[in-house]
């Protein structure tokens, strides 16, 4: 079952923290973030494993709360680099990794 | 390594007919897994191989078909072309482990007219 994000758009100036979030409605026990940019592929970003720790890449960090099968993305200090379409995949059982409809964040001078 | 190639870049078919994608993984990627693109549905998985034998399939109809080769390259078919099924096609290689990060190829572009 497809993965729920919200906010489904947001837009930042540079130097400011946005939050993203994904949620499930079945049990989870892995969540992959990807951001795509216009016209590419998807890049993969970091995955959270049930148990696991937070994770950090630079100034994006993600979280996963387990009990809530929810996860969040969190951007501080955005640069324009950030700009582009953020998507969480979600694994649960014996699903295959779904994609949520994803969040496109745009970042200005 | 090089990254994951996917040909055709572009196509444009008409309803009816019908459409081969190929894909070819990192080097050493046992799974290979196939998604749609589209602007309303955002990225929908089709089905995943690994070692030659389908793992995984997702919700399309039987007109979507794929296989996997011995050398791990895949290709997609999509017979019966519909408006519908304008849309970018992604491929995406992993090593095959669970959880394992996808690493997407640049797509393909299929326009049905």
């Amino acid at each position: 079952q497809q993965p729920v994000q919200s906010p489904q758009a947001v837009i930042l100036r540079e130097g400011e923290d946005a939050v993203i979030n994904c949620s499930s409605s079945k049990a989870l026990y892995s969540v992959h973030w990807y951001r795509q940019k216009h016209g590419e592929a998807p890049v993969f970003l970091m995955i959270l494993l049930k148990g696991g720790e937070q994770k950090g890449h630079d100034k994006i960090s993600a979280s996963f709360n387990e009990k809530k099968q929810q996860s969040s993305l969190y951007l501080t200090a955005s640069q324009l680099s950030y700009s582009g379409t953020y998507f969480c995949g979600t694994e649960g059982g014996s699903e295959k990794l779904v994609f949520g409809k994803g969040t496109k964040l745009t970042v200005n001078p | 390594k090089a990254g994951v190639t996917q040909t055709p870049r572009y196509l444009i078919k008409t309803r009816g007919q019908q459409v081969t994608l190929s894909c070819s993984p990192i080097s050493g990627h046992r799974s290979v897994s196939w998604y749609q693109q589209t602007p309303g549905q955002g990225l929908q998985f089709l089905f995943e191989y690994f070692s030659e034998t389908q793992r995984n399939k997702g919700n399309f109809p039987g007109r979507f078909s794929g296989r996997q080769f011995s050398n791990s390259r895949s290709e997609m078919n999509v017979s019966t072309l519909e408006l519908g099924d304008s849309a970018l096609y992604l491929c995406a290689s992993s090593p095959g482990q669970p959880s394992g990060t996808q690493y997407f190829g640049p797509g393909t572009r299929l326009t049905v007219l």
